[in-house]
C-alpha cells in the first residue's frame, strides 16, 4: 500500500491560505486520498476526499495532479481554531480494504 | 447525541493485566474499526469489522482480540498488557466497507504501568 509523507509541522497566520502537501509515490489505481483533522484529545474528523483533479467542499479544497503521486489540502483563510494535526490517508477500497495514515502535519495558526 | 462512543476514556493498569475497551456507534453503520495512536501521533489501523465479520486484521500481537457482538458494537480485549501497549485507542465507523468517510470516537488513553 502507498506510503505517505507529510511535513511534520507548518505555521501560518490568521486569514492566510494554507496548503499542506502529502506525497504518495506508490499510489495504486484504486486508491483514494482522504484528509482528516485532529484536535488534541479528540478523534480525527473527516475533511475531504478525492481521487483526481480538484475537489472542494465548504471547508477545504483538495488538489490532485494527474500522476496522483501527491495531493495538496488547501485551507482558505485559516483561523486560530484551525490549529490541529492534519492527516493524509491513502485508502484502498473494496474487499481487501487497506488504510495507511500519514504521520500528520501539525498546523499552528498564529494571531 | 454521541455518534461513536468509547468506554472508558482513561484506563490505567498494571503490566500483565487483561482489559477491555468498548465501542458503540449509533449511526447505523455496517463497518467499524480500531486504531492505535502512539506517543508520536502515528495512527495505525488494527482491525476492521463489516457486519460482524472481520475484514482487516493488521499485524498486531495475538494478545489483542476484537469482538463484535452486533454491528453497532466493536470491543477490544487485550491480554497480558505490556508497557508498549500504552497509547490512545480510537474506534471508528463508516457506512460500509466501501465508504471512505470514517467517524471516530473520542479515544481511550491506555496507560500500562
Amino acid at each position: 500500500l502507498a506510503k505517505t509523507t507529510q511535513p511534520i509541522s507548518m505555521d501560518s497566520y490568521e486569514g492566510q491560505e494554507v496548503n499542506i502537501t502529502c506525497s504518495h509515490n506508490n499510489i495504486a489505481t484504486n486508491d483514494y486520498i482522504t484528509w482528516y483533522q485532529q484536535f488534541p484529545s479528540q478523534g480525527p474528523r473527516f475533511i475531504i476526499q478525492g481521487y483526481k483533479t480538484k475537489v472542494t467542499n465548504e471547508v477545504a479544497s483538495l488538489f490532485i495532479p494527474a500522476d496522483r503521486k501527491s495531493s495538496t489540502l488547501s485551507l482558505p483563510r485559516v483561523s486560530l481554531s484551525d490549529t490541529a494535526v492534519y492527516y493524509c490517508l491513502v485508502e484502498r477500497s473494496g474487499s481487501a480494504r487497506q488504510l495507511t495514515f500519514g504521520s500528520g502535519t501539525q498546523l499552528t495558526v498564529l494571531p | 447525541d454521541t455518534a461513536v462512543s468509547q468506554t472508558p476514556k482513561y484506563l490505567v493498569t498494571q503490566m500483565g493485566n487483561d482489559k477491555s475497551i468498548k465501542c458503540e456507534q449509533n449511526l447505523g453503520h455496517d463497518t467499524m474499526y480500531w486504531y492505535k495512536q502512539d506517543s508520536k501521533k502515528f495512527l495505525k489501523i488494527m482491525f476492521s469489522y463489516n457486519n460482524k465479520e472481520l475484514i482487516i486484521n493488521e499485524t498486531v500481537p495475538n494478545r489483542f482480540s476484537p469482538k463484535s457482538p452486533d454491528k453497532a458494537h466493536l470491543n477490544l480485549h487485550i491480554n497480558s498488557l505490556e508497557l508498549g501497549d500504552s497509547a490512545v485507542y480510537f474506534c471508528a465507523s463508516s457506512q460500509n466497507y466501501r465508504d471512505n468517510e470514517q467517524f471516530f470516537g473520542p479515544g481511550t488513553r491506555l496507560t500500562v504501568l
